[in-house]
């Protein structure tokens, strides 16, 4: 299985408000973890990319963090969510073996 | 900055023709990548071409690499209406433990 789990689907949140999206990946260990942001019908733009536990490098300034707490989880947050971190948000793993990237379905947000 | 670029950024057709996107690079590659995305969902993978092959086929579609000119297309052959969605092209670089960097993508509307 190449599943991966991201949640919720959909969230609207208040500017200021804290952010978690949570994704966890079935079917392989050790992958290498991604956040991309995809703003209304542009390209996805890379966040943060994770290659182990603990290891997390940032491709873009910016108000986001990310964590990976354990092999199959990487986690986006915000302390203060701003109206431009809005947008749609997938996550995605590769191995280092297969660079094809499974995605997950994405969570969409909207900073109110 | 983007490392992949696709053109056009909009292609609308109809069913039975054949629909063409290109994409340009920036840098060396590991290899080329082609995706597509349906509307709100997460990416799928479609094809992907290593830097030492010159074409590629699988179905109804067909990739050629031309890596003088930091270019691919993707073609393809005898369109249907569910071929309607957003095609992204994604550069690996090779040297980042297989991270991935998508163009703008193309959004193709194949009309029945």
């Amino acid at each position: 299985s190449q599943t991966i789990h991201q949640w919720p689907a959909t969230l609207v949140q208040p500017v200021g408000s804290p952010l978690s999206l949570e994704c966890t990946v079935e079917g392989t260990s050790n992958p290498n973890l991604y956040w991309y942001r995809q703003a209304a019908g542009r390209g996805l733009q890379l966040l943060f990319y994770s290659v182990g536990i603990g290891q997390i490098s940032s491709e873009v300034p910016q108000n986001l963090s990310a964590s990976r707490p354990q092999d199959r989880q990487f986690i986006l947050s915000s302390k203060k969510l701003l109206l431009s971190d809005s947008g749609f948000y997938l996550c995605a793993r590769t191995t280092v073996l297969n660079t094809e990237a499974f995605f997950g379905q994405g969570t969409r947000l909207t900073v109110v | 900055s983007q490392q992949g670029e696709e053109d056009p950024q909009a292609l609308s057709i109809q069913e039975g023709e054949n629909a063409t996107m290109n994409c340009s690079y920036k840098t060396s590659i590991n290899n080329l990548q082609w995706y597509r995305q349906n509307s709100g969902r997460g990416l799928v993978h479609l094809i992907l071409i290593r830097s030492n092959e010159r074409e590629k086929h699988s179905g109804r579609l067909r990739v050629t690499l031309d890596t003088s000119k930091k270019s691919s297309s993707l073609l393809i052959t005898a369109s249907r209406a569910a071929d309607t969605a957003s095609y992204f092209c994604a550069t690996d670089l090779g040297n980042q433990g297989g991270k991935l960097i998508f163009g703008q993508g193309t959004e193709l509307s194949v009309k029945p």
